[in-house]
């Protein structure tokens, strides 16, 4: 079965510092992928996508950046955390084939302090 | 570009029946979907509806698509506190799916 690996669930971390989300995918091959951020209280905003390999769709200015190493690895980073960046994170697949759907990860609390 | 667009709470006594409305604006959707979050967790696929149906039936749940007036609802019966939770309406484009707000239900006993 497809299954995202999200990790960590919770992150605290100070202004300024780096940070790396790493996201992989179990049980299937090429799909697209997705980091989605969710503020407090806010709906869902995308902020990359990925549809193969090195490849990485940005949707919003900001401070992060997405890569994608390998087929079923996502990885969201930054150099310098902001204030702003507190958000819960949300890895997101979407499998190749006519009936799969939008499946997630089970997110990251990160607190920017 | 692509919006969707969803009221923000919904308060509702338990046994109730429960509409969670949406608006979208991409018609060329082909699926719409309806999405389940519970506190700090991901999202959960509840259900979906092909955007040449009116209507999708899934136990306790009833998907309403108007795609002349470009109008997706989503009916609970019989509520229960269990599906206290923030639910999401969604199109999915080419490569992506657009999310509204979401609508924060909570469920009085």
């Amino acid at each position: 079965s497809q299954t995202i690996h999200q990790w960590p669930a919770t992150l605290v971390q100070p202004v300024g510092s780096p940070l790396s989300l790493e996201c992989t995918v179990e049980g299937t091959s090429n799909p697209n992928l997705y980091w989605y951020r969710q503020a407090a209280g806010r709906g869902l905003q995308l902020l990359f996508y990925s549809v193969g390999i090195g490849q990485i769709s940005s949707e919003v200015p900001q401070n992060l950046s997405a890569s994608r190493p390998q087929d079923r690895q996502f990885i969201l980073s930054s150099k310098k955390l902001l204030l702003s960046d507190s958000g819960f994170y949300l890895c997101a697949c979407w499998p190749l084939g006519p009936n799969e759907k939008l499946f997630f990860g089970s997110g990251t609390q990160l607190s920017v302090l | 570009g692509e919006d969707v667009e969803q009221s923000l709470f919904l308060s509702v006594r338990e046994g109730d029946s429960s509409v969670i409305n949406c608006t979208y604006t991409d018609s060329s959707s082909t699926y719409l979907y309806w999405y389940k979050q519970e506190p700090g967790a991901g999202l959960q696929l509840l259900t979906y509806i092909f955007s040449n149906m009116d209507m999708k039936q899934d136990q306790r749940l009833t998907v309403l698509l108007n795609k002349k007036d470009k109008h997706l609802s989503l009916r609970i019966a019989d509520t229960q506190t269990g599906d206290s939770a923030i639910y999401f309406c969604a199109d999915s484009g080419t490569y992506k799916y657009i999310f509204g707000t979401g609508t924060r239900l909570k469920v009085l006993a």
